[in-house]
């Protein structure tokens, strides 16, 4: 099955932890996206890579960090920088030049 | 000012109902217009897009677009149980950067 995977579902964490969550996707899609959804907000872009080594930043970027070392992996660190990083992240992909993303499950993020 | 205005509802409407789900916007550079579909709990999935203005159609729903007054809406005809879920706009200057809207709820009522 092609599709888009985050990993965990659920996440807990104490305050001034780091923590990083997991996209992995088997599409072939050049771009990748990470979101931060909040009730009553939409999403909130964090940062995008249009290609393998190269990201950049979305409109909140700050306290959280990138990589994309594999087209099919672009894993998100929220750091302890972060000031408020309960939410729910979405990671996406979608072929370059395409008005078209595809979205994962998400990623609930609870800081205790 | 957002970039793009969604009214987050609630909506409730009775089944069979016609649904009117609308986003404006502020950047007239915006020519790509796309509608999510978001269940609780999971990831947005494409429902429809359309490419500058006019309507487009796919079964029970209608997506229409007014670039002169930078306003999108989605129509769902004969509104079922089913479609219970947040309703996403996302518009897009050039294929590079994605604007959603804050979400519309939607709960039909069997």
């Amino acid at each position: 099955d092609g599709g888009i995977t985050q990993s965990p579902k659920y996440l807990f964490r104490k305050e001034g932890q780091n923590v990083t969550l997991s996209c992995e996707q088997n599409l072939n899609h050049d771009a990748m996206y990470w979101y931060r959804q909040d009730p009553g907000q939409g999403l909130r872009l964090i940062y995008y890579s249009q290609i393998v080594n190269d990201f950049q930043k979305g409109d909140i970027a700050e306290g959280y960090s990138v990589s994309r070392e594999k087209k099919e992996s672009f894993p998100l660190t929220v750091t302890s920088a972060q000031k408020n990083p309960t939410a729910f992240y979405l990671c996406a992909s979608s072929i370059s030049g395409s008005n078209e993303q595809f979205f994962g499950p998400g990623t609930r993020l609870t800081v205790l | 000012q957002k970039e793009v205005e969604q009214d987050p509802g609630p909506l409730s409407v009775p089944e069979g109902a016609i649904v009117s789900l609308n986003c404006t916007y502020s950047n007239s550079a915006f020519q790509y217009f796309m509608w999510y579909r978001q269940y609780s709990r999971k990831g947005p999935e494409l429902l429809m897009y359309t490419y500058s203005s006019g309507n487009k159609e796919d079964g029970r729903f209608t997506a229409q677009v007014d670039k002169s007054s930078k306003y999108i809406s989605l129509f769902i005809r004969d509104s079922q149980p089913s479609d219970s879920a947040t309703y996403l706009c996302a518009m897009m200057p050039n294929f590079n950067k994605f604007y959603f809207g804050s979400g519309t709820k939607l709960n039909v009522k069997p």
